[in-house]
């Protein structure tokens, strides 16, 4: 089955840098990779997601980047700011995201002001 | 906007006992889920369901775990006999058919068993 491994574990950033999180896949059948940010006691929440037919996706100060040769997808923030301090979580997906979500182990993003 | 909803929010129940999660997905979502979170870990798939049926379950899910549409709007979780180790956050999560790939979670059911 799928595995996804995700790197750091936890992240710290000033306030205004930029913070990058990496994760690999191992199913070359995957074609879904969202991103979840989830705070503390709260259900996670899409942030970005791309397919595999795409290489690049950016949303404001989030972009997303997939490397499907190498089975790495990578997420961007740039001018980070306290409230994007939370646990983010990348996932791979079959079937454009109609089949089970094949989550990462989580980077703790903190943003120091 | 619409969102899932999940009740109780806290369930606290025996070793041995019986619990039923219960999920409303968004209204015109036809893929339903449950994942569980175990407390500081990742997000784990349990089972999928579509069309009144499980499509794909993992194996966390054995045969203490069943899951039900009873009616047009609600998806419970079952755990006939809770164990110390089920305790975890289970999300219901539920998404649309050709509409968009994103998965809605819900709120979540923190599960504590003693």
């Amino acid at each position: 089955g799928e595995n996804v491994e995700q790197h750091p574990s936890t992240l710290s950033v000033q306030e205004g840098d930029s913070a990058v999180i990496k994760c690999t896949y191992s199913d070359s059948a995957s074609n879904y990779f969202p991103w979840y940010k989830q705070e503390l006691g709260k259900r996670p929440q899409l942030i970005i997601d791309i397919r595999s037919n795409v290489g690049e996706k950016k949303d404001q100060r989030i972009a997303v980047t997939l490397n499907k040769t190498a089975k790495h997808f990578s997420l961007h923030i740039t001018e980070t700011q306290p409230e994007d301090s939370a646990v983010y979580f990348c996932a791979a997906s079959n079937n454009f995201g109609n089949e089970k979500l094949t989550f990462g182990t989580g980077t703790r993003l903190t943003i120091i002001p | 906007e619409p969102e899932v909803t999940q009740t109780p929010s806290h369930q606290v129940t025996q070793m041995g006992q019986e619990v039923i999660l219960r999920c409303v997905p968004i209204s015109n979502h036809l893929y339903f889920y449950w994942y569980r979170q175990i407390l500081g870990q990742k997000v784990e798939f349990l089972v999928s369901f579509y069309n009144n049926e499980i499509s794909e379950k993992s194996e966390i899910f054995d045969d203490q775990f069943s899951v039900e549409r009873p009616d047009g709007s609600n998806f419970t979780l079952k755990i006939r006999s809770t164990k110390l180790e089920d305790s975890a956050m289970y999300f219901c999560a539920s998404s649309a058919l050709v509409i968009s790939d994103e998965q809605f979670f819900g709120p979540g059911t923190r599960l504590t068993v003693l």
